[in-house]
């Protein structure tokens, strides 16, 4: 069955520091990729998302990730995090369905 | 546009008691679904659907119904609650397509079964 993982459960950074939050799913076919955050009480929103082209995807307030297929892997980076960056984020892969597969979550912690 | 709106925000339940979550989008999206969100688990899907009259199931359908009679609106049915259902509930909607649509979700309902 098709799965995400997100390896790091919890992540605690200073302000500036560098982020990469990992993400592997398991579906070997074509898919569509995404990462959501959620900031403390709110819903989920979507930070950016990836199908085709080129690898490396631009997301709102500076954050990016990459897609390596051959590493089945779709992290996500920010080279300078600020303290309003605490919330918790999600991968999400749909391999073209109705069905969106998320991953368990990172908590990120940016202390000030 | 108000998006994706649920009521309750917040609600207690005793075991075996059931009540509905509400769940409604002014964005004539087809696409609605469910997730329950629990520590450690991430999102999991409970029921979807593409359009009024059609819903399905995903990984988590055992003890919740759904129904879709308009396109704005859809439902999910507790009937007869338990403690494992415990969690947050989140509704989502968007365009139907080829799936890399972005889905935009509710403010989620708090639910405790005591």
């Amino acid at each position: 069955a098709q799965s995400v993982s997100q390896h790091n459960h919890h992540v605690i950074l200073s302000e500036a520091a560098s982020l990469e939050l990992g993400c592997n799913y398991s579906y070997g076919g074509t898919v569509n990729l995404f990462w959501y955050v959620q900031y403390p009480g709110q819903h989920l929103q979507l930070l950016l998302k990836y199908f085709s082209g080129d690898p490396l995807v631009k997301g709102i307030k500076g954050f990016e990730a990459e897609f390596i297929k051959s590493k089945f892997s779709f992290n996500l980076r920010k080279p300078s995090v600020q303290w309003s960056d605490t919330a918790e984020y999600f991968c999400a892969v749909n391999e073209g369905t109705y069905k969106y597969i998320f991953g368990t979550g990172t908590r990120l912690k940016v202390l000030a | 546009n108000a998006g994706v709106t649920q009521t309750p925000k917040f609600q207690v339940l005793k075991t075996g008691q059931s009540m509905t979550l509400q769940c409604a989008q002014d964005m004539n999206h087809e696409y609605m679904s469910w997730y329950r969100q629990d520590p450690g688990m991430g999102l999991r899907l409970i029921h979807y659907s593409v359009g009024a009259g059609i819903t399905d199931q995903g990984e988590v359908p055992n003890g919740y119904n759904v129904s879709r009679s308009t396109t704005e609106d859809f439902p999910l049915r507790l009937l007869s609650a338990a403690p494992s259902q415990t969690s947050v509930y989140f509704c989502a909607s968007r365009r139907t397509g080829t799936g890399q649509e972005t889905q935009y979700f509710g403010p989620g309902t708090r639910l405790l079964v005591l």
